[in-house]
């Protein structure tokens, strides 16, 4: 079984701040991890995935995200938020020992940047 | 753009009719995967699709379908259609294992 716990439903942060979007994880073996963004309307878009390697991994739009395995952690950053950040965020599982592909996502946190 | 295309966008009807949704996934992708967004369950996973067959299912409903054919476009049937069916339906598709998947804008089905 896998899933995916994200703990706050919204986040606000004032531009220019730092941001911070938390995911824990579960899996029975290692996971593959996924963080997506959903503006309204729209679809989700991929911003950065974990599969193996350096714990700190760098995406698009000037995020990035933090691999902890003794925490099942996979927090997502970025140094300065812009209000057009302002959006949905989802994180995502899939172990890598499962024959398919399917993901398993959190709730969502919503994050707003104020000006 | 992801080049995954969904349509129609929006689509209303009434309960107890049948509607299709269709999913023509990025070049190259043999993997189409279907969600489903609501209000109140959040994004769940109904079903996928590998190179024509089914690959893994989800919490999909006996009244919903799926089928991905030889050009690799999916079509996702919706059945005895009830209030509770309102919600937002992706179609995702991927290529390599590890890769992300990528998603279109989604179809908006509204039962009224």
């Amino acid at each position: 079984a896998q899933s995916v716990a994200q703990p706050e439903d919204q986040v606000n942060v004032a531009e220019g701040n730092p941001l911070t979007v938390k995911c824990t994880y579960s899996v029975s073996g290692n996971p593959y991890l996924f963080w997506y963004v959903q503006y309204p309307n729209r679809g989700l878009q991929f911003l950065l995935k974990y599969i193996t390697g350096d714990n700190l991994v760098k995406g698009s739009y000037g995020f990035e995200a933090e691999f902890n395995k003794s925490q099942t952690s996979f927090h997502l950053k970025k140094p300065s938020a812009l209000v057009s950040d302002s959006a949905l965020y989802f994180c995502a599982v899939r172990d890598i020992g499962s024959n398919d592909y399917k993901l398993s996502f959190g709730a969502g946190t919503t994050v707003t940047v104020r000006a | 753009d992801s080049g995954v295309t969904q349509t129609p966008k929006h689509l209303i009807t009434a309960t107890g009719q049948r509607v299709t949704l269709r999913c023509s996934p990025r070049s190259g992708d043999l993997s189409v995967y279907w969600y489903q967004q609501s209000l109140d369950q959040g994004l769940q996973f109904l079903i996928q699709y590998y190179n024509g067959e089914e690959r893994a299912k989800g919490n999909i409903l006996e009244r919903f379908s799926a089928q991905q054919f030889p050009d690799l476009h999916s079509e996702l049937n919706l059945s005895s259609l009830e209030l509770g069916d309102s919600a937002l339906y992706f179609c995702a598709s991927s290529g390599q294992e590890a890769g992300p998947q990528h998603f279109g804008d989604g179809t908006r089905l509204s039962i009224l």
